[in-house]
């Protein structure tokens, strides 16, 4: 099936500085990407939609301004924390689908982020 | 979206197979039942989807209801390795969105 890369896979941090996440898929063109954020024994929550060569749309309650999104070609992605702070300390996945419509949507193995 | 109701654990005796059920009264025409789990601290993996009919792939087998309103994932001889959480998604296009999902631990 299809692979989506995520890197790093784990990174801490210092309060107040910007950490930059990579979601890649590896053998097949993405124009769309997602977002999600996991809570510690929470389920997956939608943050955004990354769109090649567009702007990025966030779900309702997420900061644009914090969480900077850029789809720069049709296989990368970027996720950048910007100012973190403890709270924002979570599992980050990133998914993909392969084609369009009705298709799944293929994981990448997530990056935990701690802020300290 | 549809609302998806599922159990929030089940245990399974390994070798067995396991049933997870998933209610999904209100689906609508155009949408999919999707099923992925979730290992402990990884990425969700899919699993299996469908419309209207039975499904079977070589990790499991997606039985719904001829009124659409509930359906079940079977995992026919499950494995420690399928012990992760199982979320069952109505929706007619991506992006997925999760519930809580079904704690199944498979027991030695």
């Amino acid at each position: 099936g299809a692979v989506v890369s995520q890197h790093p896979s784990r990174v801490i941090c210092k309060s107040g500085t910007s950490v930059k996440i990579e979601c890649r898929s590896l053998d097949f063109q993405a124009t769309t990407m997602f977002w999600y954020r996991q809570f510690p024994k929470q389920s997956l929550m939608l943050m955004a939609t990354s769109n090649e060569g567009s702007k990025a749309t966030y779900e309702q309650g997420v900061e644009k301004d914090k969480f900077l999104i850029n789809h720069a070609s049709l296989t990368l992605s970027t996720l950048t924390v910007t100012s973190a702070h403890p709270e924002d300390s979570s599992f980050y996945i990133c998914s993909a689908p392969p084609g369009s419509g009705t298709e799944t949507q293929y994981f990448g193995p997530g990056t935990r982020l701690l802020v300290l | 979206d549809a609302k998806t109701t599922q159990p929030p654990s089940m245990d399974c005796a390994e070798g067995r197979a396991a049933n997870l059920p998933c209610n999904h009264s209100t689906i609508s025409g155009n949408e999919y039942v999707y099923w992925y789990r979730q290992i402990h601290s990884q990425g969700p993996q899919y699993i299996i989807h469908g419309l209207k009919n039975n499904e079977t792939n070589e990790m499991a087998s997606l039985i719904i209801t001829e009124d659409r309103k509930s359906s079940t994932l079977i995992l026919p001889h499950a494995t420690l390795r399928d012990t992760a959480v199982y979320y069952c998604i109505a929706r007619p296009d991506t992006p997925l969105v999760f519930g809580k999902g079904t704690r199944l631990s498979v027991i030695a």
